[in-house]
């Protein structure tokens, strides 16, 4: 079954702790990217990957990292969370740049107090 | 800067109404997408606009794509209660640019 899967779902986590989010896609999919959502304000793009190693900001890099050292893999990590980062995650991918994101993760709930 | 502004951003309705959501955005793409959002879910792709004058349609939903205008639009018809969701737009640049998205309710 084709699709992109997230880990943890539901992370609470302290001011600095650093945290990974992963995110597997098995569709073979080279364009990948990671969101926030928050109340109010839709989804924002954080980062996206146009394949191995290529990785580029969306609208709100600040506070996050990336990598894409495999094509089905695209963690984020946040080094040092603060209580702003509190937000809902997803991840999602797509064939390329030029297609829509087809496929959305599950999402993340994260909370950091 | 891109911009993607979609209203109503709420809209409550009688089943049986026809309406319409609209999102007008601020480049000169001519990729743009809607997507379905459930409560507590992940989001579902619904339509993908990719030329001027683009019309898709799955059961009572319609979107359409007027790229000289910078509108969409997403028409509903005959609403049932299954489709109350958010609903949100999205549009391709360099990056991807959602709307604040238009949560539907309807009502029985």
């Amino acid at each position: 079954e084709a699709q992109v899967t997230q880990n943890p779902r539901y992370l609470i986590t302290v001011t600095g702790k650093k945290l990974t989010v992963t995110c597997s896609q098995n569709m073979n999919h080279e364009y990948m990217s990671w969101y926030r959502q928050d109340p109010g304000l839709g989804l924002r793009q954080i980062y996206y990957s146009m394949n191995v190693e290529v990785t580029d900001k969306g609208d709100v890099p600040e506070g996050y990292k990336v990598s894409r050292k495999e094509k089905r893999n695209f963690p984020l990590i946040l080094e040092s969370p603060s209580p702003n980062q509190t937000s809902l995650y997803f991840c999602a991918s797509s064939p390329g740049q030029g297609f829509p994101e087809a496929f959305f993760g599950q999402g993340t709930r994260l909370t950091v107090v | 800067e891109l911009k993607v502004e979609q209203n109503p951003l709420f809209l409550s309705m009688q089943e049986g109404k026809n309406y319409t959501i609209y999102c007008d955005y601020s480049t000169t793409s001519d990729r743009l997408y809607w997507y379905r959002q459930d409560p507590g879910k992940s989001l579902e792709s619904l339509f993908v606009l990719l030329s001027n004058g683009a019309v898709k349609q799955e059961g009572r939903l319609m979107a359409s794509l007027d790229t000289k205008a910078r509108l969409s639009t997403l028409h509903i018809t005959a609403a049932v209660h299954d489709l109350s969701a958010t609903y949100f737009c999205a549009v391709r640049d360099d990056k991807i640019i959602f709307g604040k998205g238009t949560r539907l309710h309807i009502l029985p």
